[in-house]
């Protein structure tokens, strides 16, 4: 199947500083992707849809002057965290529907986990 | 929207016994519907999905329901094994919506 790739897979920051995560659809196009939250036993929190040439769609609640999502090509989209809080750690998760196939199936990233000290 | 309820949160079972879980769903043009298990710390696997056109699928151990008219699937585990242990999460989507709406999970414990 798909593959995607998200770096980093754990992140350690100060408060205050920045950090990015990369999710990159390593054998197809997509022009679409899904950013997630998860926080401890919970569900996977859809926090925007990153479409590619143009803007985000943020979801309710989520902030995105504190989000920053970038789709930079039919490969990469990146989820900057700004001005990272401890309230921001947590598990972030992407994922991509095939935009070839449109089987409806998403292929997910393996996570990254922030912790923000 | 979508809206998508899971059943049970928690779920114990013997090994061998088997596990179901249910969803339900509200949005009549879903028509893809996916299982996910999802390991702690790793990324979500899937592991069965079915589509609105067949009532029932099935791969080993594994299978999925769909029942339309009450807008609800289930998955079913049989002879379960520890290696079994893991969160589950259910989702649903129609077509060209592309996000998928997942359910809240279930985490199933398989004891030895």
């Amino acid at each position: 199947g798909a593959v995607v790739s998200q770096h980093p897979s754990w992140v350690i920051c100060k408060s205050g500083t920045s950090v990015k995560i990369e999710c990159r659809s390593l054998d197809f196009q997509a022009t679409t992707m899904f950013w997630y939250r998860q926080f401890p036993k919970q569900s996977l929190m859809l926090m925007a849809t990153s479409n590619e040439g143009s803007k985000a769609t943020y979801e309710q609640g989520v902030e995105k002057d504190k989000f920053l999502i970038n789709h930079a090509s039919l490969t990469l989209s990146t989820l900057t965290v700004t001005s990272a809080h401890p309230e921001d750690s947590s598990f972030y998760i992407c994922s991509a529907p095939d935009s070839g196939t449109n089987t409806g199936e998403l292929f997910f990233g393996e996570g990254s986990r922030l912790t923000v000290l | 929207g979508e809206n998508v309820e899971q059943h049970p949160s928690t779920l114990s079972v013997q090994e061998g016994d088997s596990a179901v879980i249910k969803c339900t769903y509200s949005d009549s043009a879903s028509n893809y519907f996916p299982w996910y298990k999802q390991e702690l710390g790793k990324r979500p696997q899937l592991i069965i999905d079915i589509r609105s056109n067949v009532g029932e699928k099935k791969d080993q151990r594994i299978a999925v329901t769909l029942n339309k008219t009450a807008k609800h699937f289930s998955l079913h585990i049989t002879e379960t094994q520890p290696e079994d242990s893991a969160v589950y999460f259910c989702a649903a989507v129609a077509t060209g919506a592309n996000n998928l709406f997942f359910g809240t999970g279930t985490r199933l414990t398989v004891i030895p």
